[in-house]
């Protein structure tokens, strides 16, 4: 499977934006990226994925490189609740039908007021 | 409620002793998927039901370890002889069509 490599940890201002960053050098075609978020003492949370376009939701944006080698997460404006750990993955579409998220240590994000 | 639900919430057992763990999928939702998280670690995948389909039992750590999904709805993952490096919570998810995953709250086991 594609690996992602993303920062241990990142700070942000509330009410300021925030690019948490994912490289993914070795994708290939078949993969999606996908981003999940866990909040303290909670399962994870699906925040969004995409295949070559950028993409936005109620949640954040997903902003993804012509190579597709790399994807940034902007939330617009950081608020307290969105302290979590953000986690970047790489998944494969069989045609409807996917294995397992693997998940990476993602990076922590801490929101100040 | 709508979303995936799990039982118990928290489980206290004795080293040796089984548990059984239950998921109650969303409605619909054809893909299972089963984890596991240690105590300040990431998320260990166990198992994955997709439909009919024989399930994939790759990220089950022992043979102490097994799940069952009945009717396509409800799993129980059952842990025998329970070991201290059992202790983890366990994290259920579903998903239709593979799009987004709809984790439950989890089961937290200790095991004494």
């Amino acid at each position: 499977d594609a690996k992602t490599t993303q920062p241990n940890s990142m700070e942000s201002n509330e009410e300021e934006p925030v690019h948490l960053p994912c490289n993914h050098s070795t994708i290939s075609g078949t993969d999606y990226i996908h981003w999940y978020r866990q909040l303290p003492s909670q399962g994870p949370e699906y925040v969004i994925h995409g295949l070559t376009s950028n993409v936005n939701n109620r949640m954040a944006s997903l902003a993804i490189a012509e190579d597709r080698k790399s994807s940034t997460l902007i939330l617009h404006r950081a608020t307290l609740r969105d302290a979590a750990v953000y986690y970047c993955i790489l998944r494969v579409n069989y045609g409807g039908s996917q294995g397992n998220l693997i998940f990476g240590k993602g990076t922590k994000l801490s929101v100040k007021p | 409620g709508a979303g995936v639900s799990q039982s118990p919430s928290n489980k206290v057992t004795e080293k040796g002793k089984d548990v059984e763990l239950r998921c109650d999928p969303i409605s619909g939702h054809t893909a299972l998927y089963w984890y596991r998280q240690s105590l300040g670690q990431g998320l260990e995948f166990l198992i994955y039901f997709q439909g009919n389909s024989a399930p994939d039992k790759s990220g089950l750590p022992s043979d102490r370890f097994s799940a069952e999904r009945t009717g396509g709805s409800v799993s129980t993952l059952t842990i025998q002889r329970t070991q201290q490096e059992d202790s983890a919570v366990y994290l259920c998810a579903s998903s239709l069509a593979g799009i987004a995953d709809f984790f439950g709250p989890g089961t937290r086991l200790t095991v004494l």
